[in-house]
C-alpha cells in the first residue's frame, strides 16, 4: 500500500519564526490533506491540496504531485500553532486515508 | 453542537471488559471511519463503512468490531479489552463532493481516550 513519511519528526521554534514541514508519499494520489492536532487532541483540517498551492492566513501548502511531496509553510509562528501536524493521502482505490507519523511542533514564547 | 460527536470522551476499564465507543454525525456524510492513535505512530484505520450495509476492515481490525446502526451512527466495540488497546480513538466522516471543493474531506470527532488496566 501507499507509504507516507513526514519530516522533521520534531521541531522547536521561537515565536515569530517561520517553518516548513514536509510530507512524502510513495504513489500518485488524488487527495492529500493536512491536519493540525492541537494540544487538547482535536484534529482540524487545514488544507485539501492534491496539487498546486493554497494559502490561508499565515499558513500555506504546496503539493508537487509529480514528485510525490507536499510542503506546509507556517509563517510568523505563534504559540497556538503548537501541536502535531499530519498529512494524509487517500489511496488510489478511494477506500482509505493513510496518515503520516506527524511532525510535532513546539512554538516557544 | 459538534458535527461529529464521540462518546465517551474518556474511559478507564479493566482487562477483559467489553467496551463500546459511539459516534454520531450530523453532516449527512455517507462514509464513516474509526482510527486509533498511538504516540509516534500517527493514525491507523480500524474499520470503515461507506453506507449502512457496508463494513470493511482496516489496517488493524483484530480485537475490534463495529456496527453501522444508521447512516449517522457508527459504533466501535472491544469485546474483551486488553492493555495494548489503550489509545486515543477517533471517529471521522467524509463524503465525495461533500466539501466546497467537491473533494472527499475528512471531518474528525473530538476523540475518545481509552485506558485499559
Amino acid at each position: 500500500g501507499i507509504q507516507v513519511e513526514q519530516s522533521p519528526p520534531d521541531l522547536i521554534l521561537q515565536e515569530g519564526a517561520n517553518s516548513t514541514l514536509r510530507c512524502n508519499f510513495s504513489d500518485s494520489v488524488n487527495n492529500l490533506q493536512w491536519f493540525h492536532q492541537n494540544p487538547w487532541g482535536q484534529l482540524i483540517n487545514l488544507f485539501y491540496i492534491p496539487s498546486g498551492t493554497k494559502q490561508n492566513g499565515r499558513l500555506s501548502a504546496t503539493t508537487v504531485a509529480t514528485e510525490r511531496y507536499s510542503l506546509l509553510y507556517i509563517s510568523s509562528s505563534q504559540t497556538t500553532d503548537s501541536g502535531v501536524y499530519f498529512c494524509a493521502v487517500e489511496d488510489n482505490y478511494g477506500q482509505n486515508f493513510v496518515f503520516g507519523p506527524g511532525t510535532r511542533l513546539s512554538v516557544l514564547p | 453542537d459538534a458535527d461529529v460527536t464521540q462518546t465517551p470522551r474518556n474511559r478507564i476499564t479493566k482487562t477483559g471488559k467489553r467496551i463500546m465507543l459511539e459516534c454520531s454525525q450530523t453532516k449527512g456524510h455517507d462514509r464513516m471511519y474509526w482510527y486509533r492513535q498511538d504516540p509516534g505512530l500517527g493514525l491507523r484505520l480500524i474499520y470503515y463503512s461507506f453506507d449502512v450495509k457496508d463494513i470493511n476492515k482496516g489496517e488493524i481490525s483484530d480485537g475490534y468490531s463495529v456496527s453501522r446502526q444508521a447512516q449517522a451512527k457508527f459504533s466501535l466495540s472491544l469485546e474483551s479489552a486488553i492493555p495494548n488497546q489503550t489509545a486515543l480513538y477517533f471517529c471521522a466522516t467524509s463524503t465525495p463532493g461533500g466539501s466546497l471543493s467537491g473533494a472527499n474531506v475528512l471531518t474528525f470527532g473530538a476523540g475518545s481516550r481509552l485506558t485499559v488496566l
